[in-house]
């Protein structure tokens, strides 16, 4: 089966930076991708790892560490809009996608 | 180009009935999977169609049930509904070559069992 694990709950200050961990096992695996979700609204994409090392698309960076099954979602200067539930989602064996329970992230003042 | 579009929003049934959500995908893609939310669990894999085939199943019951048809549009069927089945049920599709990785998805249908 598939199983991912990230922190229930983030909190950070306004500006800072924050770091939200995944750890998954899957049988397969193509990539790991992150997925925002605010209160009310649907899952958006972020960001896709199918390979080692770090991606970044503006503010936003993910990593994948595929030797340790890891992988994180780096937020730089954090703003009040960042708010929100964050998930990491496994491709594995016959294109299934799997997701986390979801990380909500609070960005305070 | 327009989005995913699920209809019904919101939808209020009582226990032992059955419910049929809808899911129309980005214009040309072929892969649509319904998930599952409620809160504290994630998005619960349910199934996944791709060209009128499903391709994937998750660890629900049998009374949980999917199509595609030819234009891509999908449904899905839950019979003799329980309190349980109250959730966030979302759409979503994926075209291209997938190597992105990417999952667009809908607003999501919002059923209540009472």
């Amino acid at each position: 089966g598939q199983s991912l694990e990230q922190p229930s709950e983030v909190t950070a200050v306004e500006g800072a930076i924050v770091q939200i961990n995944c750890t998954y096992q899957t049988s397969g695996f193509y990539g790991l991708s992150w997925y925002q979700q605010h209160d009310g609204g649907a899952p958006t994409f972020l960001s896709y790892n199918a390979l080692d090392g770090l991606e970044e698309t503006g503010r936003f960076s993910s990593f994948l560490s595929r030797s340790d099954s890891y992988g994180y979602l780096l937020l730089q200067e954090l703003q009040m809009k960042d708010s929100a539930s964050y998930f990491c989602a496994v491709r594995g064996g016959y294109q299934k996608v799997t997701f986390g329970t979801g990380t909500k992230l609070q960005v305070i003042p | 180009k327009a989005g995913v579009t699920q209809t019904p929003r919101y939808l209020i049934k009582t226990r032992g009935q059955q419910v049929t959500l809808s899911c129309s995908p980005i214009s040309g893609h072929r892969s649509v999977s319904w998930y599952q939310q409620t809160p504290g669990q994630g998005l619960q894999f349910l199934f996944e169609y791709f060209s009128e085939t499903q391709r994937n199943k998750g660890n629900f019951p049998g009374r949980f049930s999917g199509r595609q048809f030819s234009n891509s549009r999908s449904e899905m069927n839950v019979s003799t509904l329980e309190l349980g089945d109250s959730a966030l049920y979302l759409c979503a599709s994926r075209g291209g070559r997938g190597d992105d990785g990417e999952l667009f998805f809908g607003e999501g249908s919002r059923l209540t069992v009472l």
